[in-house]
């Protein structure tokens, strides 16, 4: 089955933990994205990778780092910077992010709640 | 400039009735217009998309209206049913730039 799976679809962080959110697609798209989703705000871009080894802050990038080691693979760390981390994250991928007026696919999420 | 403006954040609507979601953006940049919709718990799945140069398009139960001189765009949904309840988003993009509306939810009413 080709997709994006996300791992573990639930997370509980204790404060002042850093947590990794798991992302791998298999549909061989060059871009990835992490979103987050709060009620009533919509999708908010975290970061975006094009490429292997290369990544880019969206809109609220503040509190969060990530890596593209491997065109599969792009997980997100949730630092403890991040002062508001309860929240659906979704991944999503693309064939190219210069082309995104194709189809993205997203995962089927992680709910990560802050205890 | 980059916002896209979606209404009504929530709608309730007989079965078998028809849904309307809207939507406004502001940058005329933009040439891709998809719909997803979200059912909860699960990642959002493409559900139809226009392109500017065209006014309407159909598939299935679901057509988008496409207005490009007011800058607006909506999603129909002809006799709405149960299965339908979910939360619907737009979006609007261009090369590599895509923008969220904040989302509809939708429940039809049995």
């Amino acid at each position: 089955d080709g997709g994006i799976t996300q791992s573990p679809k639930y997370l509980f962080r204790k404060e002042g933990q850093n947590v990794t959110l798991s992302c791998e697609q298999n549909l061989n798209h060059d871009a990835m994205y992490w979103y987050r989703q709060d009620p009533g705000q919509g999708l908010r871009l975290i970061y975006y990778s094009q490429i292997v080894n290369d990544f880019q802050k969206g809109d609220i990038a503040e509190g969060y780092s990530v890596s593209r080691e491997k065109k599969e693979s792009f997980p997100l760390t949730v630092t403890s910077a991040q002062k508001n981390p309860t929240a659906f994250y979704l991944c999503a991928s693309s064939i190219s992010r210069s082309q995104v007026n194709t189809e993205a696919f997203f995962g089927q999420g992680t709910r990560l709640t802050v205890v | 400039q980059q916002q896209v403006k979606q209404s009504p954040q929530s709608l309730i609507v007989q079965k078998g009735g028809i849904s309307i979601i809207n939507c406004a953006y502001e940058n005329t940049a933009f040439d891709y217009f998809p719909w997803y919709q979200q059912f909860p718990g699960k990642g959002p799945a493409l559900l139809i998309a226009i392109r500017p140069d065209v006014s309407e398009k159909k598939e299935g139960r679901f057509t988008i209206s496409f207005n490009k001189s007011a800058k607006q765009f909506s999603l129909h949904i002809m006799d709405s049913q149960p299965g339908d309840s979910a939360t619907y988003f737009c979006a609007a993009s261009r090369d590599d730039k895509i923008i969220f509306g904040k989302g509809t939810r939708l429940h039809i009413l049995p």
